[in-house]
């Protein structure tokens, strides 16, 4: 059966700090990958999706950047921080075939000071 | 931009009531329909996927789709407290071979005793 993890489950850190949030998939191969990010009471929002190691696409354009180095690893990086970073961070995986159906990760919650 | 829209809440019902959730899409190519739910502080857990017009039973879960009216809905029967959580409708896009979906904001359901 499929899997998908994320860490860290949780992130504190101060504005201007670098950021690194991985996230694996077991069990599938090239699948899809997706970074959203959710804020305190709002909807999904898509940061950025990869179909293959090293195919990147960004849906919003922010001081944040993705990186699929393998096949089932998908990472999302930033620079330096800022307070609207802040949010719930999550991964997730579909495979062609499947009509587009997305499975996700547990999260890493954000919190930038 | 393509849009997907829920009925706002909070929705609250009592106990052993039918839940009735909605929403409407503005994409009239998309194939695939899905309903997530999301308890508080966790990551969406798929509960339903339909692809055709009409009714799809799962258990105390049934969604409907009118593709003419660009409408879905989920009906939860005999709610129970444990089905309190924010309902994600998601839709995927028309457009596109790799899955991507868009989300709506999410209806609160609370089942009250």
């Amino acid at each position: 059966s499929q899997t998908i993890h994320q860490w860290p489950a949780t992130l504190v850190q101060p504005v201007g700090s670098p950021l690194s949030l991985e996230c694996t998939v077991e069990g599938t191969s090239n699948p899809n990958l997706y970074w959203y990010r959710q804020a305190a009471g709002r909807g999904l929002q898509l940061l950025f999706y990869s179909v293959g190691i090293g195919q990147i696409s960004s849906e919003v354009p922010q001081n944040l950047s993705a990186s699929r180095p393998q096949d089932r690893q998908f990472i999302l990086s930033s620079k330096k921080l800022l307070l609207s970073d802040s949010g719930f961070y999550l991964c997730a995986w579909s495979v062609d075939g499947t009509g587009g159906t997305q499975y996700f990760g547990p999260g890493t919650r954000l919190t930038v000071l | 931009q393509k849009e997907v829209e829920q009925n706002s809440g909070p929705l609250s019902v009592p106990e052993g009531a039918i839940a009735s959730l909605n929403c409407t899409y503005s994409d009239r190519g998309s194939q695939s329909f899905f309903w997530y739910r999301q308890y508080s502080g966790k990551s969406p857990e798929l509960i339903m996927s339909i692809y055709s017009n009409g009714d799809k039973e799962d258990g105390r879960f049934t969604a409907q789709l009118n593709k003419a009216s660009q409408y879905v809905s989920l009906l939860i029967r005999d709610s129970q407290p444990s089905d309190s959580a924010t309902y994600l409708c998601a839709v995927n896009d028309g457009g596109t071979s790799y899955g991507k979906l868009t989300f709506g904001q999410g209806t609160i359901l609370t089942v009250h005793p």
